[in-house]
């Protein structure tokens, strides 16, 4: 099994700044990484796909980057609507798919 | 806009068994590119995929080797839906279940609302 891990659990930012967010691989997964946020009592909503391709109609302040086993989701200017839980997910060992624990984004 | 709306028993007994059903629209069960699974979220496990079944000219199923002994994942093409059983089943099952579609063994583009299943007595 694929082991993915989240860090920070808990990351605190003011509204407009920059968030970064990590997700590690135990093995390479390639570029089969997405990206998700989770509101309380929602479904997780997909932001990111392919480790950097934006899911339709998510906006431009998202982004992805990484491969192999490195991820990050960087949000460049944050709104009162993004705090949430993110969650990875490789899809690279499919169909054993696995996701991380989450980050809790909150409001600083 | 393809749509799962999810359905079944919020409390079910320990030992019995689980039962839950997936109505899809703006797709179809049948799809031969689509797969249609099953995820589960606790507080302990985190999001936890269960098992798919997709059709591919015949019927298949995976299951997570966590569960594989105790899930059955089934379509139903009269409905268009798909169904999850988990049978003997502990508090540890105790969860939000949610259905979801992905294609070619990628990325969860649909989710359905999400049910929480207690496991109590």
């Amino acid at each position: 099994e694929i082991v993915m891990t989240q860090s920070p659990a808990t990351l605190s930012v003011s509204p407009g700044e920059r968030a970064t967010l990590s997700c590690r691989a135990s093995q390479s997964v390639s570029s089969n990484l997405a990206w998700y946020q989770q509101k309380p009592g929602q479904a997780p909503k997909l932001l990111i796909y392919g480790a950097s391709t934006r899911a339709t109609g998510i906006p431009a302040r998202f982004s992805g980057s990484g491969s192999g086993t490195e991820f990050t989701l960087t949000i460049s200017s944050l709104q009162s609507e993004d705090f949430a839980i993110y969650y990875c997910q490789q899809y690279n060992n499919w169909p054993q798919y696995t996701f991380g624990q989450g980050t809790k984004l909150e409001i600083k | 806009q393809v749509q799962l709306q999810q359905s079944g028993p919020g409390l079910v007994k320990p030992s019995l068994t689980l039962s839950l059903t997936c109505a899809i629209s703006g797709d179809s069960v049948s799809s031969n590119s689509a797969a249609w699974n099953w995820i589960r979220q606790s507080p302990s496990r985190g999001l936890e995929w269960l098992g798919r079944t997709y059709y591919r000219s015949k019927w298949y199923n995976d299951y997570a080797v966590s569960v594989k002994s105790r899930i059955t994942i089934n379509p139903d093409t009269s409905k268009n839906q798909f169904s999850l059983q988990l049978n003997s089943l502990t508090p540890e099952d105790t969860a939000v279940y949610y259905c979801a579609r992905n294609k070619g063994g990628s990325y969860f583009g649909y989710w359905g609302q999400g049910t929480l299943v207690t496991v109590s007595s």
